[in-house]
Formats: structure tokens, sequence, C-alpha cells
């Protein structure tokens, strides 16, 4: 069974760009079978799917995100991250990790709030 | 790419059964039978209740059930119980030219 466990700075400066990484366990992320997937939570909101990369290493944005989105893996450390650059207080969210199979989003991170303040 | 349309609110006695609306357009919803639902307690992470608009994975009551007809696709949880109050999320592909997913509103469900 997968995990996913998400880390990054708490508090970012507006401008500036926002940096978190998912740690997977409980399986190789580079597995076919699956790929990697940032969703975001602004506070008392709903989701918004930010994107994900392929097993292969293509990358899918949100088209409202995708001028500063950039999602990669490394594939050493079993984990993947995510960039949003120029971020604005409209930014400040809990900011998820979850999988992405032929389910959609069936393992989530505990997700980590990201508030954009100066 | 707008979120998915859901009604703020649902409730419900014990026992009773809901059903929360989930409408898109011919583009995500009605385009494809990959509508998935997620329920969220406060402070939790979501968690996958249904997808592929009907299937249930391992370890999801069959109270809940799932749906679709053109745009607009539907949750059903019968036998409501108390645990089931929270928040639940549609969720569809819109991959028209390139993958994507697109999320609903949210609706609040309630156990009177």
């Amino acid at each position: 069974q997968l995990q996913l466990q998400e880390s990054g700075s708490g508090l970012v400066k507006p401008s500036q760009t926002l940096s978190l990484t998912c740690a997977v366990s409980g399986g190789s992320i580079s597995s076919g079978g699956y790929s990697w997937s940032w969703i975001r939570q602004p506070p008392g909101k709903g989701l918004e799917w930010i994107g994900y990369i392929y097993h292969s290493g293509s990358t899918y944005y949100n088209p409202s995100l995708k001028s500063r989105v950039t999602i990669s893996v490394d594939r050493s450390k079993n984990q993947f991250s995510l960039k949003l650059s120029s971020v604005t207080a409209a930014d400040t969210a809990v900011y998820y990790c979850a999988s992405l199979s032929n389910i959609p989003f069936d393992y989530w991170g505990q997700g980590t709030l990201v508030t954009v303040s100066s | 790419q707008s979120a998915l349309t859901q009604p703020r609110s649902v409730s419900g006695s014990p026992g009773q059964s809901v059903t929360i609306s989930c409408t898109g357009t011919s583009s995500d919803v009605g385009g494809y039978n990959y509508v998935s639902w997620y329920q969220q307690h406060p402070g939790k992470a979501p968690k996958l209740m249904i997808y592929d608009v009907s299937k249930r994975p391992s370890g999801v009551p069959d109270r809940f059930s799932g749906s679709k007809s053109g745009n607009t696709a539907s949750l059903t949880i019968s036998g409501l119980q108390a645990e089931d109050e929270a928040d639940y999320y549609c969720c569809s592909y819109a991959g028209s030219y390139t993958p994507s997913y697109v999320f609903g509103t949210g609706t609040k469900v309630t156990v009177l």
C-alpha cells in the first residue's frame, strides 16, 4: 500500500517560488502503473487539480496554473516535487500530493499548509 | 476549465438516502466515464469513494453508489450514518486536448 508524505516550506513571501516535495513509500515511483499528482485546497474552499507527472516523465498541468508550475521526479529518492513561481496570497492553500493510476487519486498525502505572506 | 457544479449542502436523517449531483459539460462529465467521488472529513485528506462513475474501491461500503446521465453525475448515500457527515467532491477527467482533471465545488452532507 502506497504512503505519501508532503514536506516543504510552510511560509513563502509574495513573488517568490513555492517548493514542495512528496516522498513515496510502499512502492516505486518509477512503477509503470502510476502517475504522480498535486492538488490544493485554499482554506475553507474546494479542491483544485494542479497537475501530474506521468511515469515516463511527461507532465500535464491545469491550464490556469500552467505558466507557473513545474512538477518533477527524483527517482533516486523515490519522491516528486512541485514548484509554483510568482506566488500571491491566492496561492495560500493546503497542498496535497496524490497517486494517479487507472484509479484516480487513490492514495493521498496528509497535506501541508502553505501560507503566502510577507 | 470551470469547476463542476454541486449543491452547497444536503441533509438527511440516519437511515435515509441522500443524493448529490455534479453537473459539468460534454467536455468533462458528459464526455467520459471517468467521474470519481471523494469524502473529506474536517482537517483530513480526501478519500476516494467512487471511481469510473460507479465503481467502489475495496473497503468502501456498498451504501455508496454512483451514476451518470448526460452531463450530470450523482452520488447516492443509502442508509445514512453519522460518520457519513463530511464534505464530498466529484472529479472528472477533462482531457479534450491534453490530460486534465476538474473537481466539483463540493457538497456538505449533514446527518440530522
